[in-house]
C-alpha cells in the first residue's frame, strides 16, 4: 500500500526566502503527483501537477519536480511572502480507482513577515 | 473556473440525528468523491463516485451512505450522526479520469454534539 511522508510538518521562515518542501512516496510506480495548497479551514486549491514522464512543473513562483526512481518530489517555493503561508499536501495517484489517491499529511508553512 | 460548491460550511447536529452534506460542482465532471479530514489522521476517503447512480465505498464508509442523483450533485448522509463523526468533510471532482487533476469544494465543518 502506497504510503506519502512530508517532513518537516511545519517550517516557519522570514520573508524572501527561497525555500524548498518535500514529499516522499513508497512505490515508486505512480501516475502522476498533485500539489495542493490548504488555507485554515478551507479546501484544498490544486498548485501543480506532475505526470510520471515528466521531471518538473512551474507555475509562477513555484516550481515542483519529481523523482520517480527514488520515490521523492519537492515544491520549490522562490522569493517567499507572507501570503504564501498555509499547509501544503502532495497527492501520489498509483491507479485503479480513487483508492489509488494517497495523500501526504502536509507541510504547515509560516512565512513571517 | 471549475467550481465546487458545498452548501453548508459549519453544521452542528446532535446525536442521532440525519445529516444532509451536500455538494454541486458546475464543470461537468464525471467523478465526485467525499473525503474527510482530521487532524493527525490526514484526508481520508469515504466515498467516491465515478457516474450518476454509481458509487464505490472509501476507505471509511462505516456510518455513511452518499447519493448521486444527478452528474452535478453528490450528497454524503450521515443516517444517525455520532460525535466521532465530528470532522472537517471535502468534497472534490475531477474530469473524466481519477488521475485529473482534482477539484475540492471549501469544506464543511461539522460539530455532533
Amino acid at each position: 500500500k502506497q504510503e506519502v511522508t512530508q517532513i518537516p510538518a511545519a517550517l516557519s521562515v522570514p520573508e524572501g526566502e527561497n525555500l524548498v518542501l518535500n514529499c516522499s512516496f513508497t512505490d515508486s510506480a505512480i501516475y502522476n503527483l498533485q500539489w495542493f495548497r490548504q488555507d485554515p479551514g478551507k479546501g484544498l486549491t490544486s498548485l501543480l501537477l506532475i505526470q510520471s514522464s515528466q521531471r518538473e512543473q512551474t507555475s509562477g513562483r513555484l516550481n515542483a519536480s519529481l523523482d520517480k526512481s527514488s520515490g521523492r518530489s519537492t515544491l520549490y517555493i522562490a522569493a517567499s511572502q507572507p501570503g504564501d503561508s498555509a499547509t501544503y499536501l502532495c497527492a501520489v495517484y498509483s491507479g485503479g480507482g480513487a483508492d489509488g489517491l494517497t495523500f501526504g499529511k502536509g507541510t504547515h508553512l509560516i512565512i513571517q513577515p | 473556473d471549475v467550481k465546487v460548491t458545498q452548501s453548508s460550511r459549519y453544521l452542528v447536529k446532535r446525536t442521532g440525528e440525519k445529516v444532509f452534506l451536500e455538494c454541486v460542482q458546475d464543470m461537468d465532471h464525471e467523478n465526485m468523491f467525499w473525503y474527510r479530514q482530521d487532524p493527525g489522521l490526514g484526508l481520508r476517503l469515504i466515498y467516491f463516485s465515478y457516474d450518476v447512480k454509481m458509487k464505490e465505498k472509501g476507505d471509511i464508509p462505516e456510518g455513511y451512505s452518499v447519493s448521486r442523483e444527478k452528474k452535478e450533485r453528490f450528497s454524503l448522509i450521515l443516517e444517525s450522526a455520532s460525535t466521532n463523526q465530528t470532522s472537517m468533510y471535502l468534497c472534490a471532482s475531477s474530469l473524466r479520469t481519477v488521475a485529473n487533476v482534482l477539484t475540492f469544494g471549501a469544506g464543511s465543518r461539522l460539530t455532533v454534539l
